[in-house]
């Protein structure tokens, strides 16, 4: 099993909508959680950190399941610019990252 | 910000050459940066961790004398691919800490990618 798994979709969905992603995570003991946006060809970038209280930026919301050991990202109003490849990261006691493979989301006119 | 400066951004070189990939931290001092490579559609690959003046840890399966990595200063960080084969053509990554690493502190350089002819 994977230390962090994600669905690789693609997730096409019109501009407006709200989709949301999920990210399993094997160890228990992992930390800390966050989500990391990539564009083609270019290098991850911070999206935003889950706390276990769940957290909110704008359009985006975080959730962290402990119990399931899952965590989520919901995009609400979707924009053509939110298309790009959503990656879940897990740290497990240092400062060591483990990335899921990513999920790619392609927002449609 | 923090920035983190990755150089090339991409190279192509033949089959059996050494390439050299840097990665600076231009405003902030990494004691410890992270080399990633990822292949078309697949997860960022953490291959070793890169400690300023001592060696770098590398993960399970990475060749240390394959990927060298040298970490002489605490603003640079170098990764050398050597006898470089097709099947390192890939997209290198570096990325360093500043201040918390678990409150997201991680910043990344903007990757290197490695076409091996």
């Amino acid at each position: 099993r994977k230390e962090v798994e994600q669905d690789p979709g693609p997730f096409n969905v019109p501009e407006g909508a709200t989709v949301a992603f999920n990210c399993t995570y094997s160890n228990s003991a992992s930390q800390s959680f966050f989500w990391y946006r990539q564009d083609c060809r270019k290098e991850p970038k911070l999206l935003m950190s889950v706390y276990s209280s769940g957290n909110e930026d704008g359009r985006f919301t975080a959730q962290l399941n402990r119990a399931s050991q899952y965590i989520s990202l919901l995009i609400r109003d979707s924009k053509l610019s939110d298309s790009a490849t959503y990656l879940c990261v897990v740290t497990s006691g240092t400062y060591k990252y483990i990335f899921g493979t990513g999920t790619r989301l392609k927002v449609l006119a | 910000g923090a920035v983190v400066s990755q150089h090339p951004s991409w190279v192509i070189c033949k089959s059996g050459t050494s390439v050299k990939i840097e990665c600076r931290s231009l405003d902030f001092q990494a004691t410890t940066m992270f080399w990633y490579r990822q292949f078309p559609k697949q997860s960022l690959m953490l291959m070793a961790t890169s400690n300023e003046g001592s060696k770098a840890t590398y993960e399970q399966g990475v060749e240390k004398d394959k990927f060298l990595i040298n970490h002489a200063s605490l603003t640079l960080s170098t990764l050398t691919v050597t006898s470089a084969h097709p099947e390192d053509s890939s997209f290198y990554i570096c990325s360093a800490i500043r201040g918390q690493g678990r409150s997201g502190g991680y910043t990344f350089g903007s990757g290197t990618r490695l076409t091996v002819v």
